[in-house]
């Protein structure tokens, strides 16, 4: 197992534009987060699910953005009519809910808007 | 509102010395509280991790302390290095809140040879 992976690493993209990023999480972990950073900043939470159910998110998950864990294993995160506020890196970490609280990162997606 | 203040933004300390970077948080139901490394082009990842029940925890050259009154932590490092170089996170998670993690905004080490 290599850890958490993300595809794309770079995207860019024109403002108005539709993105999707995928994570595939470590395996058998049941609970996968999606995280944003800007430039300078710390990681913000936008949601997590606990296999294919959606928990919990943030406010600063705008009807924009939605995300998706069907079978419980990957997830898909889109953005729809991309901003140029929408630039930043996206993360997704996972962990096993019966196995501490450590959540691992994968090395993100970078969105550039234009 | 920022629940996770830290401190400093940036930090320069000379090979073999001690790296201190401060967090302070506002939200009684944080119950976890690791620290993150992340160099650049890369995520996060886990360096050590604290719970509220204990003062202190070291893992290497790794020290956090917490003062669970004060609501306040600390990341000490240790006979620092060049390759300690990063920005270090502090975060914050409490089990019956969401299970997300509120970060700080991060320090920027520069650890100079």
């Amino acid at each position: 197992d290599t850890g958490v992976s993300q595809d794309p690493r770079h995207k860019i993209t024109k403002r108005g534009q539709n993105v999707t990023f995928r994570c595939d999480p470590i395996s058998e972990h049941n609970r996968l987060y999606w995280y944003r950073q800007t430039l300078g900043q710390g990681p913000e939470f936008l949601t997590y699910f606990q296999n294919e159910a959606q928990l919990e998110k943030s406010r600063l998950l705008s009807d924009r953005f939605s995300a998706e864990r069907p079978k419980g294993s990957f997830s898909t995160l889109e953005i729809q009519r991309t901003e140029q506020g929408d630039s930043a890196m996206y993360l997704c970490a996972s962990n096993a809910r019966d196995r501490g609280e450590t959540q691992y990162f994968g090395p993100g997606t970078r969105l550039l808007v234009l | 509102q920022q629940q996770v203040k830290q401190s400093p933004q940036s930090l320069i300390v000379q090979k073999g010395g001690i790296s201190i970077i401060n967090c302070a948080y506002e939200n009684t139901a944080f119950d976890y509280f690791p620290w993150y490394q992340q160099f650049p082009g890369k995520g996060p990842a886990l360096l050590i991790a604290i719970r509220p029940d204990v003062s202190e925890k070291k893992e290497g050259r790794f020290t956090i302390s917490f003062n669970k009154s004060a609501k306040q932590f600390s990341l000490h490092i240790m006979d620092s290095q060049p390759g300690d170089s990063a920005t270090y996170f502090c975060a914050a998670l409490g089990y019956n809140a969401g299970n997300m993690l509120t970060f700080g905004g991060g320090t920027r080490l520069m650890v100079k040879p």
